[in-house]
């Protein structure tokens, strides 16, 4: 009964290097979501997925980001051309979709951490 | 747009005192969720009040829903060490999936 899984666990990235970030959901979940989180700071929000498309994209920066979730195959957040602000935690969470939108829950991933040198 | 407001952002207490954090939503919430992430760790659901005046217990544990669905609480009595971590509040407006998240209350336990 796995949760949800991300990898890698930690990253290490010069600047101007790409980062790929995978997040495979809870078995049965449809439904993925990135957050961000910097030291000592809170969960920022970055992009909602479902399957092959983008629901709600409003907290992800407009340049370097994006954020996949196929078919078939893991969530995949992608940094292009990283630089030292984008060191972070980085969470993966994901939901069943229940038709009852109001009742989901989120589950979170053991995150990655970038760190960008 | 939508927010929502945590206090305090941190709280040291000595082992055995209760603890509250306190969350507040600029508008009317369908349902509120709490996690706690403990210093290293990825945060883990605890419980969601959806019901006007709510209130669940989770041994040490008490959660409230405001009777207006706009301010939630956590309560925790006489801490321990266990206790340790951050403790983040989320609420979900409307139809919106997008869960709202506060900025989280860092509690401290002293031994």
């Amino acid at each position: 009964n796995a949760g949800v899984m991300q990898n890698p666990r930690h990253l290490v990235r010069r600047r101007g290097q790409e980062a790929r970030l995978r997040c495979s959901p809870v078995k049965g979940h449809s439904h993925v979501y990135w957050y961000r989180q910097l030291p000592e700071e809170g969960l920022k929000f970055m992009v909602y997925l479902q399957k092959e498309n983008i629901i709600d994209e409003s907290g992800m920066p407009k340049e370097r980001f994006s954020a996949e979730f196929p078919k078939e195959g893991p969530s995949i957040l992608r940094i292009q051309q990283v630089v030292r602000g984008d060191s972070a935690a980085y969470f993966c969470a994901s939901s069943p979709g229940a038709l009852a939108v109001s009742t989901d829950t989120q589950y979170f991933g053991p995150g990655t951490r970038l760190t960008v040198l | 747009g939508q927010q929502v407001m945590q206090i305090p952002q941190y709280q040291h207490v000595q082992e055995g005192e209760d603890f509250t954090t306190y969350c507040n939503s600029s508008t009317t919430l369908s349902n509120i969720q709490w996690y706690k992430q403990r210093p290293g760790g990825h945060p883990v659901f605890l419980i969601q009040l959806v019901k006007s005046g709510e209130v669940k217990k989770q041994k040490r544990l008490t959660f409230q829903f405001g009777e207006a669905k706009k301010n939630s609480s956590l309560h925790i009595t006489a801490t321990q060490t266990t206790d340790v971590g951050t403790y983040f509040c989320a609420g979900r407006g409307g139809n919106n999936r997008k869960l709202i998240w506060g900025l989280g209350t860092s509690l401290a336990v002293n031994p």
